[in-house]
Parts: C-alpha cells; sequence; structure tokens
C-alpha cells in the first residue's frame, strides 16, 4: 500500500515551453503533496507544500509564478514549469502524506531535460 | 530551525563488512526518524520509521537506533552486498501533524565485490 506514481518520468523540452507533471497517490487519499528538487548528488530541496483545494506554499526562494502547483483532488497534484530554460532541467520529485503511517511517501521522480 | 547532518557523505567498504552510517540533528523534539534509500535516479525507498518514543527499528540486516536527547541516529547495515550500494538519507519530522520532512545531505554508499 501507499504507492505514489508520477507522469511522465522522464521529458525533454525546448526553452519557453511549459511541461507539467503528475503526481498521484494510487492507493490512498493525500490532503497534502509536497514537491522537491534534487540537483546531481545533492539532497533533495522542498520547493512547495500543496493541500487539496487551496493555493500551495512555497519555499523561500522558489518562483510561484515559474512552478504552478495545482491540487485538486486528494490524489493529484500537478507541477507545471511555465516558460522552461536550461536552468531548470532536474530531477523533480513529488510525494503524499497519508497512508497508514505519519510519513511522506514518495514518487519516482521525473527527469526534466530542457534544451 | 532544525538541522540535520550526515556523516560520512560518502563511504566505500568491501563486501561483506558490517558498517554504520550516521546521522545527527540539532533540535531533539522530535516526533520520528527516518531513514531512506535513494538509487541513482530513482525516487525515495523507506526503510525504516522510528517514532520519538522507540530506541530502534529492524528490518533484515538493517538496524536503525535512535538516541533523542543526545540528537543522532545511526543506521547499521549486517553483511553488506553490493545491492546495497545506494545514497542513504535521513530526516525528521519536527512534530506531529508537521508533514514536513528536513532531510540530511545523505551518504553515497559504494559496496564493493
Amino acid at each position: 500500500g501507499a504507492v505514489v506514481s508520477q507522469h511522465p518520468s522522464w521529458v525533454i523540452c525546448k526553452s519557453g515551453t511549459s511541461v507539467k507533471i503528475e503526481c498521484r497517490s494510487l492507493d490512498f487519499q493525500a490532503t497534502t503533496m509536497f514537491w522537491y528538487r534534487q540537483f546531481p548528488k545533492q539532497s533533495l530541496m522542498l520547493m512547495a507544500t500543496s493541500n487539496e483545494g487551496s493555493k500551495a506554499t512555497y519555499e523561500q526562494g522558489v518562483e510561484k509564478d515559474k512552478f504552478l502547483i495545482n491540487h485538486a483532488s486528494l490524489t493529484l497534484s500537478t507541477l507545471t514549469v511555465t516558460s522552461a530554460h536550461p536552468e531548470d532541467s532536474s530531477f523533480y520529485i513529488c510525494s503524499a502524506f497519508g497512508g497508514s503511517m505519519d510519513t511522506q511517501y514518495f514518487g519516482p521522480g521525473t527527469r526534466l531535460t530542457v534544451l | 530551525k532544525q538541522e540535520v547532518t550526515q556523516i560520512p557523505a560518502a563511504l566505500s567498504v568491501p563486501e561483506g563488512e558490517n558498517l554504520v552510517l550516521n546521522c545527527s540533528f540539532t533540535d531533539s523534539a522530535i516526533y520520528n526518524l527516518q531513514w531512506f534509500r535513494q538509487d541513482p535516479g530513482k525516487g525515495l525507498t523507506s526503510l525504516l520509521l522510528i517514532q520519538s518514543s522507540q530506541r530502534e527499528q529492524t528490518s533484515g540486516r538493517l538496524n536503525a537506533s535512535l538516541d533523542k536527547s543526545s540528537g543522532r541516529s545511526t543506521l547499521y547495515i549486517a553483511a553488506s552486498q553490493p545491492g546495497d550500494s545506494a545514497t542513504y538519507l535521513c530526516a525528521v519530522m519536527e512534530f506531529q501533524g508537521a508533514q514536513k520532512l528536513v532531510f540530511g545531505q545523505g551518504t553515497r554508499l559504494t559496496i564493493n565485490p
């Protein structure tokens, strides 16, 4: 139980385009989902906390107009990277809080490459 | 502000050895502590979760201990195997309902055949 999926697993896009990443909790309802960014050989950096039905809370230094987060249901949150540029290339991981334990369950990640 | 530190940053050992990974946190008032494993290009896999009232948790060859008063946790891996090669992350949840995790920088472990 407590499985989180992400789609797509990898994406390559041209500079200036927008990319949407989906995060789904498959077998539990998640009132809160988290979005992380990870650079090579570094730990996870929390970007934002997303609560179902309300606006996301962004960490300091994260551009909310650049990284749009929508949490429209208890099982789905989306991250849209708007007007992507090469510096946005990274590994994006989502997690969902819920399930049977007081913890976050992590998705498999999405590798974004912006050319 | 809670800070989590993991030592060493990287570790390379021959197969079969027992090893210990260390995690320390600055504020002892935590709700739980969790150890994760991350393989290259993959998401996080939870290994062990220790509640603040617990001293240790075991799963197979893994044993995690927690000394909340001193702000330390260790992950003990017995009889290491090449398949154990990965990055190991520890993370703390500061209080019940916090939901946020504070992560350490991880230890990159390589087990040499």
